[in-house]
C-alpha cells in the first residue's frame, strides 16, 4: 500500500515564476492536508481540503497561495509570483475521514521548494 | 485555543540509556495528542496517539508515551536508546474539529554512541 507521494521532490524557481506542488493521498483517503515548515518556524498549517471542496483555509495566505482537490487526480498547491520568502519545505498529508480528529495524518515525503 | 509546548530544544542521551522528550498541552475539551518523529530530508513519521483509555500509550520502533492530565504533559520514552532514533521529533495537537495539527516547535534528540 503505498503512501502519501507528493512530487517534484526539489523545485527550483526564480522570483516572479509560479510553483505547482502535487500530492496523491494514501489510496482510500479523501482528505487533505497542506503544511509548510519554515526555518525557525515550524510547521504550519495552511489547508484542508476533501474532494473538489476547499474544507479550511485558513492557514493559506490570502494572496498567490491557492489549492484543489479534484475529484480525479492529485491535490495541487499553487503558489504564484513566489517570493524568496515562500522557500520552505511543503508537506502534505492525508487521512481516511473514518474517526474525525483523531484520525492519524500520514505525511508524504515533502517537496522543498527553493526560491533564487 | 489548542497548543503544545515541547520545553527542549535538543536532547541528548547515550545509546542504550532510557530517553524522554517533553511535551505539554493546552486544549479545550478531550485532549488529542499525537508524537510524530522526523528524520533529516524527510516527511513525518507518525509515532503514536492519545485518544482515551490507558495513559500509557505504545507505538512504533520501541517508542511509548505518559498521558498525564493533572500534569498536562504527555512525555515521548524509550527506554533504550538507539543511535538512529537520532531525529526531530514533534508533539502536536488537533487545532479544532477541521482536524489540522498544530505541532510543537520539535526537539531535536542526538543519540551518541
Amino acid at each position: 500500500n503505498a503512501g502519501v507521494m507528493q512530487n517534484p521532490r526539489h523545485l527550483v524557481r526564480r522570483r516572479g515564476q509560479e510553483a505547482r506542488l502535487r500530492c496523491s493521498p494514501m489510496k482510500g483517503h479523501s482528505h487533505v492536508y497542506w503544511y509548510r515548515q519554515l526555518p525557525e518556524e515550524g510547521l504550519k498549517f495552511m489547508v484542508y481540503l476533501q474532494k473538489e471542496n476547499i474544507i479550511d483555509e485558513s492557514g493559506m495566505p490570502k494572496e498567490r497561495f491557492s489549492a484543489e482537490f479534484p475529484k480525479e487526480g492529485p491535490s495541487i498547491l499553487r503558489i504564484q509570483q513566489v517570493v524568496r520568502g515562500d522557500s520552505a519545505a511543503y508537506f502534505c498529508a492525508s487521512r481516511p475521514g473514518l474517526a474525525g480528529v483523531t484520525d492519524t495524518q500520514y505525511f508524504g515525503p515533502g517537496t522543498r521548494l527553493t526560491v533564487l | 485555543a489548542q497548543s503544545v509546548a515541547q520545553p527542549e530544544d535538543q536532547v541528548n542521551v547515550a545509546e542504550g540509556n532510557p530517553l524522554t522528550v517533553k511535551c505539554t498541552y493546552s486544549v479545550s475539551g478531550n485532549p488529542y495528542l499525537f508524537w510524530y518523529v522526523q528524520y533529516p530530508n524527510r516527511g513525518l513519521q507518525f509515532l503514536l496517539k492519545y485518544i482515551t483509555g490507558d495513559n500509557l500509550v505504545k507505538g512504533s520502533y520501541g517508542f511509548e508515551a505518559e498521558f498525564n492530565k493533572s500534569q498536562t504533559s504527555f512525555h515521548l520514552k524509550k527506554p533504550s536508546a538507539l543511535v538512529s532514533d537520532s531525529a526531530l521529533y514533534f508533539c502536536a495537537v488537533p487545532g479544532g474539529s477541521q482536524g489540522n495539527l498544530i505541532f510543537g516547535k520539535g526537539t531535536k534528540l542526538s543519540v551518541k554512541p
